[in-house]
């Protein structure tokens, strides 16, 4: 069955460090997202993207974030300068294209992110 | 008032048991209505999707959207102890249908 692979599955970095989370979506599918779910708390959206470019994001979504998708086959995150409050497990997740009408997301594994 | 509310249990029940999951909702602009398994260290994985009020079933699962109340339900029958995991409802409305809002989670223990 089809799957959305993530990278690392850990990482801890010290507060003020840049970090790239990687994801490899489903190959046929053309909207990508990320998600977050602080430890005890709800999953988040965060940013959806589409046709290379935004097509959504959150307020949680702020200048320290960027996403891309360098080739035809990974997307990443990237938070610029790692704060505490942003421990969390980050989800990576794709879905059809536009005319499908499902929302059906599937999600990564999750890449846990540890922040000192 | 939050805008998606589930109760988080946890929820302990003996295999066989018929188990009730639900999640209110304030927003009368979501359209479109998930349930999300989601074990232990791994991503939320859709059991059912319905779109608007009705029924819908799937095996064991029978999904539930009543718009009018703002309030969704998960059944599961004959539950098994493989079943033992965090359930999340998550909703969208219509022009923003891939942005989900999710619930807090509810852990089911299916005791054997």
């Amino acid at each position: 069955e089809p799957e959305v692979t993530q990278t690392p599955s850990h990482q801890v970095t010290q507060m003020g460090q840049e970090v790239i989370l990687r994801c490899v979506p489903i190959s046929n599918h053309l909207y990508f997202y990320w998600y977050r779910q602080i430890l005890g708390q709800k999953v988040e959206f965060l940013v959806s993207f589409y046709n290379n470019e935004i097509s959504e994001k959150s307020e949680i979504f702020d200048d320290q974030f960027s996403v891309e998708r360098p080739d035809g086959s990974n997307f990443t995150l990237k938070i610029r300068s790692t704060k505490l409050e942003d421990s969390a497990m980050y989800f990576c997740a794709s879905s059809e294209g536009v005319f499908s009408g499902a929302n059906v997301l599937t999600f990564g594994a999750g890449s846990r992110l540890t922040v000192l | 008032q939050k805008e998606v509310e589930q109760d988080p249990g946890p929820l302990s029940v003996p295999e066989g048991a018929i188990v009730s999951l639900n999640c209110t909702y304030s927003n009368s602009a979501f359209q479109y209505f998930m349930w999300y398994r989601q074990y232990s260290r791994k991503g939320p994985e859709l059991l059912m999707y319905t779109y608007s009020s009705g029924n819908k079933e799937d095996g064991r699962f029978t999904a539930q959207v009543d718009k009018s109340s703002k309030y969704i339900s998960l059944f599961i029958r004959d539950s098994q102890p493989s079943d033992s995991a965090t359930y999340l409802c998550a909703m969208s409305a219509r022009g923003s249908a891939r942005q989900l809002t999710f619930g807090s989670g509810t852990q089911l223990t299916v005791l054997p």
